[in-house]
Order: C-alpha cells, then sequence, then structure tokens
C-alpha cells in the first residue's frame, strides 16, 4: 500500500521551463512534507519543506503548494537549469517519513 | 564537518552470507534510521531509533535483518543470512529532532549485492 504517491514517474523539461510534480496522500496524521533531492550515487538531501498550517511556501526557485482538504502538494521548479537534473522525491511524515516514489527529471539545455 | 558516514560503500556477497553494515551519525543528533533503497519499492523505511532506543521497526521485512545502536555514534544493520533479493542500496540517516518531523541527513548509502 502506497501510503504517499507521486507523480509523473520521469519529466523532461527543456531549460527555463517550469518543472512540476505533484503528490497525494491518505493519512491525515501526516504534518510534515518535505522534498528530497537524490543525485546519482548520493543519498537525498533536503530540498524543501512544508507544514499544512500554510498552503504554500517559495525558497528561489522552488515552490510547494499544499492543499489540506485534497490531500495533494506539489513541488514546482522556476526557471529549470540542467543542474537540477536528479531524482525528486515527496515525503510525508507522522513520526516515520514515509518517501513517494520518485521523479526522475532531466532539463535538457 | 563530517556527515552521516556508512561503511562498506560497496559489498558483494555469496547468498547465505551473514552482512554488517555500519552507519556513524551526524554528532548530537538524536534520531537514527535506516532506509532500503531499490528501483521496484523506492526507499522504504526499515527502522528508526530515538536516543539509540527502536521506536519502530516495523519496516524489517523479516527476522534475517537486525539492526542495533550500542551507543549514540555508531548503529549496524545486519542481514543473516543474506538473498539475492536483498540487494539494494541501504541508507542510513540522523536528525537533530525526535521522529523524523525535521530534516533527514543521509549518508552516501551501502550498494549490497548478493549473488
Amino acid at each position: 500500500q502506497q501510503q504517499v504517491k507521486q507523480s509523473p514517474q520521469s519529466l523532461i523539461v527543456q531549460k527555463g521551463g517550469i518543472s512540476i510534480i505533484n503528490c497525494a496522500y491518505e493519512n491525515t496524521a501526516f504534518d510534515y512534507f518535505p522534498w528530497y533531492q537524490q543525485f546519482p550515487g548520493k543519498g537525498p538531501a533536503l530540498l524543501i519543506a512544508i507544514r499544512p498550517d500554510v498552503s504554500e511556501k517559495k525558497e528561489g526557485r522552488f515552490t510547494i503548494s499544499f492543499n489540506k482538504s485534497a490531500k495533494q502538494f506539489s513541488l514546482h521548479i522556476m526557471d529549470s537549469q540542467p543542474g537540477d537534473s536528479a531524482t525528486y522525491f515527496c515525503a510525508a511524515s507522522d513520526g516515520r517519513l514515509i518517501f513517494g516514489t520518485g521523479t526522475r527529471l532531466q532539463v535538457f539545455p | 564537518d563530517a556527515g552521516v558516514i556508512q561503511s562498506p560503500r560497496h559489498e558483494v556477497t555469496e547468498m547465505g552470507q551473514e552482512v554488517t553494515l555500519r552507519c556513524k551519525p551526524i554528532s548530537g543528533h538524536n534520531s537514527l534510521f535506516w532506509y532500503r533503497q531499490t528501483m521496484m519499492r523506492g526507499l522504504e523505511l526499515l527502522i528508526y531509533f530515538n536516543n539509540n532506543v527502536p521506536i519502530d521497526d516495523s519496516g524489517m521485512p523479516e527476522d534475517r535483518f537486525s539492526a542495533k545502536m550500542p551507543n549514540a555514534s555508531f548503529s549496524t544493520l545486519k542481514i543473516q543470512p543474506s538473498e539475492p533479493r536483498d540487494s539494494a542500496v541501504y541508507f542510513c540517516a540522523s536528525s537533530l529532532s525526535a521522529g523524523s518531523t525535521g530534516e533527514l541527513f543521509f549518508g552516501e548509502g551501502s550498494r549490497l549485492t548478493v549473488l
């Protein structure tokens, strides 16, 4: 049973474009929603996180949008760059951090 | 400042052998997590410790897997006997806060191949 559903599985974006990754959850006990970025051969690293008392959080080119009633949240990467090419994981925590299945993003120049 | 340190980085072993993976968390962090990553199942939480005490081991796949944290600076994940389906990258992560509602810092992983 997948507690955090993530889509798409892969994404190809041109440099300068917007990358959008979506996640959905069922467990209303989740109270912390981070996004992690993973490069090949490395461990995941925290990119940005949000708590359910806000609907949006922005850090530079990265924005999380959170819809509590729909139990969905998304990551938007503005002005996508080739260096953003990585695998992105959404996650949710109720004390245990549960990861989505990941989205492989490729940004072409 | 050293991050989470895992060893070995790569391990190739034969089915039936014992495998021990090691982790040194970031000094001062109170929580430690073991995850397994595969293409099919993604990142799965195996077990986590808070102040060296196992809190949730519901993700440990079966009795062949065991984890210990004898002190605040060291943890092991043991598989005995190993099987080919255990082949994966095993990550250790640590966190300053209790549970996982704060930032997790991951090591670079131990890639296990069981032949």
